[in-house]
């Protein structure tokens, strides 16, 4: 079955720690997101890519990084500059960029700083 | 910048009634609008969208209109279901910036036995 996988799915991090995300998909799209979700303030976009080598930031960055050294993986790395990390983040996937497709998101990675 | 909004946040129907959602956007640029139910603890899942060059869809209980002009959308659920209780999610992408969606607060649907 095709479809997008996250990992872990609950992580707890330490104060100035980093840690990464995992999002892999095998539905062979071109386009993958990250989004951050709280509560009551819907998702927000962190970083999205549009093609292998190549990313963009999103809305709110500051704290996160990426890379897309593979078609189907865009790991989300939380640095230890993100100062409210805890959050239910969400990796998404869609064929392209420029089409009208929706998007397949994984299960989510609930991050808690401890 | 780009901006949607959802109202209401939450709603509470009796099972067998209609429930609306209804977003707004800002930039007149959107051209395509899709519709993500979430439960608890998982990923949204599309149930619904629509492209700008057409006013209305459906697909069985769950309908959506677009009002171009206006800049509204809306969700129709109809005969409401206990297991459509959820949080409804709308967004509507902006033409040539990456297929990024701006994403609604979302609605937490309620529906009463």
């Amino acid at each position: 079955d095709g479809g997008i996988t996250q990992s872990p799915k609950y992580l707890f991090r330490k104060e100035g720690q980093n840690v990464t995300l995992s999002c892999e998909q095998n539905l062979n799209h071109d386009a993958m997101y990250w989004y951050r979700q709280d509560p009551g303030q819907g998702l927000r976009l962190i970083y999205y890519s549009q093609i292998v080598n190549d990313f963009q930031k999103g809305d709110i960055a500051e704290g996160y990084s990426v890379s897309r050294e593979k078609k189907e993986s865009f790991p989300l790395t939380v640095t230890s500059a993100q100062k409210n990390p805890t959050a239910f983040y969400l990796c998404a996937s869609t064929k392209d960029g420029t089409s009208h497709y929706g998007y397949t998101f994984g299960s989510g990675t609930r991050l808690t700083v401890v | 910048g780009e901006n949607v909004e959802q109202h209401p946040s939450t709603l509470s129907v009796q099972e067998g009634d209609s429930a609306v959602i209804k977003c707004t956007y800002s930039d007149s640029a959107s051209n395509y609008f899709p519709w993500y139910k979430q439960e608890l603890g998982k990923g949204p899942q599309l149930i619904i969208d629509i492209r700008s060059n057409v006013g209305e869809k459906k697909d069985q209980r769950i309908a959506v209109t677009l009002n171009k002009t206006a800049k509204h959308f809306s969700l129709h659920i109809t005969e409401t279901q206990p297991e459509d209780s959820a949080v409804y999610f709308c967004a509507a992408r902006i033409y040539n910036q990456g297929g990024k969606l701006i994403f609604g607060q979302g609605t937490e649907l309620s529906v009463k036995p």
